[in-house]
């Protein structure tokens, strides 16, 4: 079946660093590919999605794209902030409707002041 | 204000008990899910439902049962057959039209006296 596979955690960085989450897929069609957060004690919140190779998700400063030829879709940002520590989701959509989601581990961020 | 409710936020089993996590939306969804998470790893699917009075194993079905009497409502119960139930659980929902996009309940904390 379809999977995702994401860099282990945690990732420990400084204030202002360059974040990057390493995220690839297995999967037998074109599925849609999110990247969601999880902050301590609450569920998960959409961060950002991208429906088709080559198109660029982007919210809050993050952004990944959808690179079908490395089936991969990192999360990249370019200053991080202490705020942003919390647990990043990668998953894509699979299903005859697309609509059941395959998440990856998560791997967690935590930002030092 | 639009969301999904989870209760109770916490909830404490004692040894063969059913217990019944609620999920409550109000986004008009035809779509609900429930997902088990454990340190560590990413979210499971445990059931999920795409329309009123129908729903479907996911795959970790086994020890949980769910109704879907109402379109708001999507009630897990967990029941004494599930040997390891300690988790955090998360309800989602999502519309056909929704870009394959689930919104999440705060979750709620299941641990075993």
């Amino acid at each position: 079946g379809d999977s995702v596979t994401q860099m282990e955690g945690p990732v420990t960085l400084s204030e202002e660093a360059f974040l990057t989450i390493n995220c690839t897929y297995t999967a037998t069609g074109y599925p849609s590919l999110f990247w969601y957060v999880q902050y301590p004690g609450e569920g998960l919140q959409l961060l950002l999605k991208a429906t088709k190779a080559d198109d660029k998700g982007s919210n809050k400063g993050f952004e990944a794209t959808y690179r079908k030829e490395t089936t991969s879709f990192h999360l990249e940002k370019g200053s991080v902030q202490v705020s942003d520590s919390a647990v990043y989701f990668c998953a894509l959509s699979e299903g005859e409707y697309g609509n059941k989601l395959v998440f990856g581990a998560g791997t967690i961020l935590r930002v030092k002041s | 204000d639009g969301g999904i409710t989870q209760s109770p936020k916490y909830l404490f089993r004692k040894e063969g008990q059913n217990v019944t996590l609620s999920c409550e939306q109000n986004l008009n969804h035809d779509a609900m899910y429930w997902y088990r998470q454990d340190p560590g790893q990413g979210l499971r699917l445990i059931y999920y439902s795409q329309i009123v009075n129908d729903f479907q194993k996911g795959d970790i079905a086994e020890g949980y049962s769910v109704s879907r009497e109402k379109k708001e409502s999507f009630p897990l119960t967990v029941t004494s057959a599930q040997k390891n139930p300690t988790a955090f659980y998360l309800c989602a929902s999502s519309s056909p039209g929704g870009k394959n996009i689930q919104y999440f309940g705060a979750g709620t904390r299941l641990s075993v006296l």
